[in-house]
C-alpha cells in the first residue's frame, strides 16, 4: 500500500511557464516532506523541504505548498527552464528517520 | 566539499553470489541510509544507521545487512543474490537522524 503517491507519471510545460507537480500521502504522522530531482544515472538531488507544521516554503524558483487537511503537497517551479527537465520525487519523513518516496513525475520543459 | 561517494559504480554478479557496496558520507554527517531503486519506482528504504547503530530497517529479507564504521562510512551486504536484486542502490547521508538526506550517485547492480 503506497503511503506517498504521485499520480501523474509525466508533465510537459513550456519554458517560462509554471510547473506544478503534485503529491498525496496517506499517513498523517509524517513530520516533514521533501522534493528531490533526479537525472538518469545520478542520485536524487535535494531541492526543498517543508515541515508538517508549515503550509509553505519558498526557495528561489521553487515553492512547496502543504495542505494537511487534504494530505496533499505540491511543488511549483516558476519560471520553468529546460534544465529543470528531470524526474521529480516527492518524499515523506517516516518515524524511523527513513524517507518514503513516491514513484516520481517526469517533467519535460520545452524551449 | 565532497558529496556522498559510493563504490563501485557498476557491478555485475550471478545468482547466488554475495555483494558488498560501500558508501562514504558527507564530512560531518553521522547518519547513513541505504535505498534500493528499481526501474519505474521511487527509492525504497533498506537501512538507516546513526552513530554506528541501526536506527531503522525497511521491509527487506535477512539476506540484506549493513554496518557503519567509526569514520561513519558504511557497507551494504547482500547474500544469495536473486535476479530481482538488480537495481540502483543509493546511499544517503544526513547530519541528524531526522533531516534532509543527501544522496550519492548510486551503485548499479546487475544480477544475471
Amino acid at each position: 500500500d503506497q503511503q506517498v503517491k504521485q499520480n501523474s507519471p509525466s508533465l510537459s510545460v513550456q519554458e517560462g511557464r509554471i510547473s506544478i507537480l503534485n503529491c498525496d500521502y496517506t499517513n498523517s504522522m509524517f513530520d516533514y516532506f521533501l522534493w528531490y530531482k533526479k537525472y538518469p544515472a545520478e542520485g536524487p538531488t535535494f531541492l526543498i523541504s517543508i515541515s508538517s507544521i508549515k503550509d509553505k516554503n519558498e526557495d528561489g524558483r521553487f515553492t512547496v505548498f502543504l495542505n494537511k487537511s487534504a494530505k496533499h503537497l505540491s511543488l511549483h517551479i516558476v519560471p520553468s527552464q529546460p534544465g529543470d527537465s528531470a524526474v521529480y520525487f516527492c518524499a515523506a519523513g517516516g518515524s524511523q528517520g527513513n524517507l518514503i518516496f513516491g514513484k516520481g513525475t517526469k517533467l519535460s520543459v520545452k524551449p | 566539499d565532497a558529496g556522498v561517494t559510493q563504490s563501485p559504480t557498476h557491478l555485475i554478479k550471478t545468482r547466488g553470489q554475495q555483494v558488498t557496496l560501500r558508501c562514504s558520507p558527507i564530512s560531518g554527517h553521522k547518519s547513513v541510509s541505504w535505498y534500493q531503486q528499481v526501474l519505474g519506482q521511487g527509492p525504497q528504504f533498506i537501512f538507516q544507521y546513526y552513530e554506528k547503530e541501526e536506527r531503522g530497517r525497511g521491509n527487506f529479507p535477512d539476506r540484506f545487512s549493513a554496518r557503519q564504521f567509526p569514520n561513519y562510512s558504511s557497507e551494504l551486504n547482500v547474500n544469495a543474490l536473486l535476479l530481482g536484486d538488480s537495481a540502483l542502490y543509493l546511499c544517503a547521508s544526513t547530519d541528524r537522524a531526522y533531516n534532509e538526506q543527501f544522496f550519492g550517485p548510486g551503485t548499479r547492480l546487475t544480477v544475471l
